[in-house]
């Protein structure tokens, strides 16, 4: 069984849509992270949440919306999708937050606007 | 510039050398981890180790933490094609909220 995992693995859509992305993690895990890649490879944090609370909001635009229904899923909501939006997102979980603990990456989707 | 950053940002080895990456980083930490990526793949965790810890081993990696300098390595020994990935170095606090802040990787390449 897959322990994160995220989907679509990859999305192309135009500018100006909407779209979603979708994570769960069955590690029973507190803590679940969005985190963006640049092309450079370069990560960076987008959001966390614990428990369904949101501990880290990044300063990312506000047409990113996470959701956490249940402490095992957080979806990532894009509004009015700009070229600079793409890039590769990773959904990640931890056992406990405050970078004490491992954390366990999905796969990614590789979101490409056109 | 990036809290953790590795070095170098590219590495090309052959089959049976060891590989040394170096991450650097600025400011107290709780714990360093080192993460590998496949191509086009997720991070996958390889090791932690704890701001109280100097070294530590897994298998064929050896990780070494010097607080002093805010700085680690990540040792490959005898590697491998499949070692083949990116490496990451991400530091850990507990006041920074519940995040990983990640270096910018090193490209590491086994060559047959």
């Amino acid at each position: 069984d897959t322990a994160v995992s995220q989907t679509p693995k990859y999305l192309v859509t135009q500018m100006g849509n909407d779209k979603s992305i979708k994570c769960e993690q069955n590690l029973g895990h507190d803590t679940m992270y969005w985190y963006k890649q640049d092309s450079k490879k370069f990560l960076k944090i987008m959001f966390s949440y614990n428990n369904k609370e949101l501990i880290i909001n990044e300063t990312v635009p506000n047409r990113f919306s996470p959701k956490s229904p249940d402490k095992a899923h957080l979806n990532l909501h894009i509004n009015s999708l700009e070229l600079g939006d793409s890039a590769v997102y990773f959904c990640a979980s931890s056992r406990i937050g405050g970078g004490t603990t491992e954390a366990f990456f999905g796969q990614g989707t590789r979101l490409t606007v056109v | 510039s990036q809290q953790g950053e590795e070095d170098p940002q590219a590495l090309s080895i052959q089959e049976g050398e060891n590989a040394t990456m170096n991450c650097s980083y600025k400011t107290s930490i709780n714990n360093l981890q080192w993460y590998r990526q496949n191509s086009g793949r997720g991070l996958v965790h390889l090791i932690l180790i704890r701001s109280n810890e100097r070294e530590k081993h897994s298998g064929r990696l050896r990780v070494t933490l010097d607080t002093s300098k805010k700085s680690s390595s990540l040792l490959i020994t005898a590697s491998r094609a499949a070692d083949t990935a990116s490496y990451f170095c991400a530091t850990g606090k507990e006041t920074s909220g519940s995040r990983l802040t990640f270096g910018e990787g090193t490209q590491l390449t086994v060559n047959p």
